[in-house]
């Protein structure tokens, strides 16, 4: 069956504009997580759904990040007034229900790069 | 708080000898652990996951890992490499009462032919 899917695959912006990563997840999966790795680091947790609802964003790293998953599906990170610092690999998973333990199934990412 | 530390950052093996490479982690409870790996431009893939049944856990393409709570340890080590291994790898353990996975900084591991 199909995998996790983002779009898109790179973006290059500018400082300053805002941005819209998507995600689509497993099809019938309940949990959908992003994440960001930096050039050399593993995976940080940024933000965990759980149906329509954020069960816990404490990985947002400002308010200028947002989530939304409005239909228990696909997924949207976005971001505002983006800084150079915000360049990094955003990836998208999903389970299917985000219990313990539970494998997390991952997109390739969309490579994001703010100059 | 739970935390992974892979050993190394970098392991260099020739083609058709066995890899080894090493993780620890901290954790209050009995955890979940997982070992990823990430091609090139590519996904993150499970390789395998221990979550209380065997010790000993068994993975895709010839890895394994096993789990020694005594020593704190989950390694991940294969008999033989191949040059399709060449990639990098990533330790995880699962929180304690949750779903959020920690993330070692990873391996990456090259084949000499």
């Amino acid at each position: 069956g199909a995998g996790v899917s983002q779009t898109p695959s790179n973006k290059v912006t500018e400082k300053g504009k805002y941005v819209e990563l998507r995600c689509d997840p497993i099809s019938g999966h309940t949990a959908l997580y992003w994440y960001r790795q930096s050039l050399g680091q593993g995976p940080e947790f940024l933000i965990y759904f759980q149906g329509t609802g954020a069960a816990d964003d404490s990985g947002l790293p400002n308010d200028r990040f947002f989530a939304v998953r409005p239909e228990g599906s696909v997924s949207t990170l976005k971001i505002q007034r983006t800084e150079r610092g915000d360049s990094a690999v955003y990836l998208c998973a999903s389970s299917a229900t985000g219990g313990w333990g539970e494998t997390q199934y991952f997109g390739p990412g969309t490579r994001l790069l703010v100059l | 708080a739970q935390s992974v530390t892979q050993l190394d950052s970098h392991v260099s093996v020739s083609e058709g000898t066995p890899v080894l490479l090493r993780c620890n982690y901290s954790s209050s409870y009995s955890p979940s652990l997982f070992w990823y790996v990430q091609h090139p431009n590519k996904g993150l893939q499970l390789l395998l996951k221990y979550t209380s049944a065997a010790t000993l856990v068994k993975g895709i393409n010839g890895f394994e890992a096993e789990f020694k709570k005594s020593e704190t340890s989950f390694h991940l080590t294969k008999p033989s490499a191949h040059m399709s291994d060449a990639a990098e790898y990533f330790c995880v353990v699962s929180d304690d009462s949750n779903y959020q996975l920690i993330w070692g900084a990873g391996t990456k591991l090259i084949i000499k032919p």
